[in-house]
């Protein structure tokens, strides 16, 4: 079974950081390129970034743009999103998600996990 | 940034009518557009990319059309688990989804 099972959430005080990880299984981990997007309750969608099969190509939305990092670990079938200087309007259910191909302009999200949230409040 | 624009916010119709959604761009995204489903409490899930494709295990009565800046998503017949929101998305420039439809039952 394919399968995005995201961690890391929970609630930080603004300025804080965060490490959310998304470990994949059921599929072919390094051939795909992977993106998170997040979701404010009872809101819409909102891409944060994506990286190809083998992290050459990189995106972020620019609101994270210079705080947060996305990164894989092909080996150990896990996606990655540090977040630095985290802000209220960061609070949101975080999803990771896989692209239908290896490159990073597979815009088309065929997979997602059940998501983390990730609370910002003082 | 591309602003992606859907229409109606919301659409209210019964089972077994025809729906039609609609996406606007602020500017052209050649065919680079996907649609997506959401339920109450669950994740999206792709029904339609690259505009007409659509996605495994999707039912046909599923189907997407348009390129530049106008596109639509319709449902042939609508079905009681077809009531959800919906989104499109594009990646011509970066990434970015449009504020979504609400499906309703009438």
């Amino acid at each position: 079974e394919v399968q995005l099972v995201e961690s890391g959430g929970g609630l930080v005080q603004p300025g804080s950081s965060l490490r959310l990880s998304c470990a994949a299984s059921g599929f072919t981990f390094d051939g795909f390129a992977m993106h998170w997007v997040r979701q404010v309750p009872g809101k819409g969608l909102e891409w944060v970034s994506g990286m190809n099969w083998n992290s050459d190509n990189i995106g972020y939305a620019d609101s994270v743009k210079g705080r947060f990092t996305i990164s894989r670990d092909n080996d150990r079938n896990t996606l990655y999103l540090q977040m630095n200087s985290l802000r209220a309007e960061d609070t949101a259910l975080y999803y990771c998600t896989k692209g239908y191909c290896s490159s990073l302009t597979c815009y088309a999200l065929d997979v997602w996990g059940q998501g983390t949230t990730v609370t910002v409040s003082s | 940034e591309i602003v992606l624009t859907q229409s109606p916010a919301t659409l209210s119709l019964s089972p077994g009518e025809r729906a039609t959604l609609s996406c606007r761009a602020s500017q052209s995204v050649s065919f680079y557009v996907a649609w997506y489903q959401q339920k109450p409490g669950q994740a999206p899930r792709l029904l339609i990319y690259d505009a007409v494709s659509r996605a495994a295990g999707i039912p046909d009565r599923f189907s997407g059309r348009g390129s530049g800046t106008d596109f639509t998503l319709t449902i042939s017949s609508l079905e009681a688990e077809d009531f959800a929101i919906y989104y499109c998305q594009q990646r011509s420039n970066s990434i970015t989804f449009g504020q979504g439809t609400r499906l309703e039952i009438k």
